[in-house]
């Protein structure tokens, strides 16, 4: 059971160039959630998702797509990366809050991206 | 709108003393309530947290938290520092949704 796992740990990208975060969870979470962490403001959501073909916007989502065509895989696309991309991509997953209180998120261990 | 405000940045404490870690939010409803310990290069694991119930919740590794409704507070203890707690600490707020607010977090220091 590896839980919530990321790829790649890091990568360093020019301005304007493009990739994709993969995250992968064997919890059979119907949740997946991509976060962006920078120094002083904690960590803020970008996009999630609900289930398998669903994604709805965060709290940050311009510049970034996602795509969940597997319920256990959740993509982070930058078509144009920017400077202020730069920063610690955090996945997590979770159960929904079915009737009641949110579930715990399970976190990755991160990809840190530096576009320069 | 939902907000967390943890007001310490950078706390120190020695080995062996006690610890209390203020996080003060904001939110319309009941709140969901969070901590989260991320140690250096790791991702997020969470200690514990406050749905409803018993105001006193506790978590792993020997940490607890209080939920005071009349002060919009949710303070993390523990009551004897290790070496290996030293880490950057979250508080975070549920909204609906299981989506998360989070703090800005602290960093803890551990000074033998």
């Amino acid at each position: 059971n590896a839980g919530v796992t990321q790829t790649p740990k890091f990568r360093v990208l020019k301005t304007g160039q493009s990739m994709t975060l993969l995250c992968a969870q064997d919890m059979n979470h119907e949740y997946m959630y991509w976060y962006r962490q920078d120094p002083g403001m904690g960590l803020r959501l970008i996009h999630y998702s609900v289930g398998e073909g669903t994604t709805a916007k965060g709290e940050v989502p311009d510049g970034y797509n996602v795509s969940r065509l597997k319920k256990q895989n959740f993509l982070l696309g930058l078509e144009s990366a920017a400077p202020s991309q730069t920063s610690v991509y955090f996945c997590a997953s979770s159960f929904p809050p079915r009737g009641g209180p949110g579930n715990e998120q399970f976190f990755g261990p991160g990809t840190r991206l530096t576009v320069l | 709108a939902q907000s967390v405000t943890q007001p310490d940045i950078h706390i120190t404490v020695s080995e062996g003393a006690s610890l209390e870690l203020r996080c003060n939010y904001s939110y319309g409803a009941t709140p969901y309530l969070f901590w989260y310990v991320q140690s250096p290069g790791q991702g997020l694991q969470l200690l514990l947290k406050y749905f409803s119930g018993d105001t006193l919740v506790q978590g792993i590794k020997g940490f607890e938290a209080e939920f005071k409704r009349s002060q919009s507070s949710f303070n993390l203890r523990k009551p004897s520092v290790h070496w290996s707690d030293a880490a950057e600490y979250f508080c975070a707020v549920g909204k609906y949704g299981n989506k998360l607010v989070f703090g800005a977090g602290t960093i803890l220091r551990v000074k033998s």
